[in-house]
């Protein structure tokens, strides 16, 4: 049973518009997040985390918003660029401050940004 | 900062023969590196959790003893493919748990892809 989903495969956004990917989890004990950007051929990289404590955390033209009744969160890409065409993992870990960091990963979501 | 290397990047091998791949963090010491595994269209799977000096941890149903982990030392863990079957092919990646620069981040490596003829 996947406890990070995301249910949409890909998405399609004109540049300059705002890309928005959503995660779902089930595990009420994930209370840290991280949304991982990946380009063909090459490893996952780390683009922008947010705690439970925490609703919101921007970084730049990055937002994550997490709604933990919902257990849901999302990534605000605004305005998207043709570099942002990648898939987008979304994963959760329990216990924030741990030493072991597990991690649960999303499917991915294949974003594609059109000039 | 926080690199993590990865090495080779693509291993096509013989069905029975043995790889090693190798994860080194290059500029910050790695206690806990984990292996993934990913099939295409699908999430990266954890396979184990690497702990420099100790054993590592392997999630149910993955066979301790066709993927040996070894984390020798604060920058190095190696994962080797014992008697690689087709069925292993798959692209594997690591990662590096580090609390500097960023607290409780994994940073991966670029990943390697394992074809098993």
């Amino acid at each position: 049973d996947q406890q990070v989903k995301q249910n949409s495969p890909s998405l399609s956004v004109q540049e300059g518009r705002i890309s928005i990917l959503n995660c779902d989890y089930t595990n009420s004990m994930f209370d840290y997040f991280l949304w991982y950007k990946k380009y063909p051929a090459e490893g996952p990289t780390f683009l922008i985390s947010i705690s439970s404590i925490k609703d919101k955390n921007e970084d730049g033209r990055f937002t994550v918003f997490l709604n933990k009744s919902a257990k849901h969160l999302s990534l605000h890409i605004v305005p998207s660029q043709p570099g942002d065409s990648a898939v987008y993992f979304c994963a959760a870990s329990a216990g924030y401050g741990g030493s072991q960091g597990n991690l649960i990963f999303g499917k991915g979501t294949k974003l594609s940004v059109k000039p | 900062g926080a690199v993590v290397s990865q090495h080779p990047s693509r291993v096509i091998c013989k069905s029975g023969t043995s790889v090693k791949i190798e994860c080194r963090s290059l500029d910050f010491q790695a206690t806990t590196m984990f292996w993934y595994r990913q099939f295409p269209k699908q999430s990266l799977m954890l396979m184990a959790t690497s702990n420099e000096g100790s054993k590592a941890t392997y999630e149910q149903g993955v066979e301790k003893d066709k993927f040996l982990i070894n984390h020798a030392s604060l920058t190095l863990s190696t994962l080797t493919v014992t008697s690689a079957h087709p069925e292993d092919s798959s692209f594997y990646i690591c990662s590096a748990h580090s609390t500097r620069p960023r607290k409780n981040i994994q940073y991966f490596g670029a990943g390697t892809r394992l074809s098993v003829l």
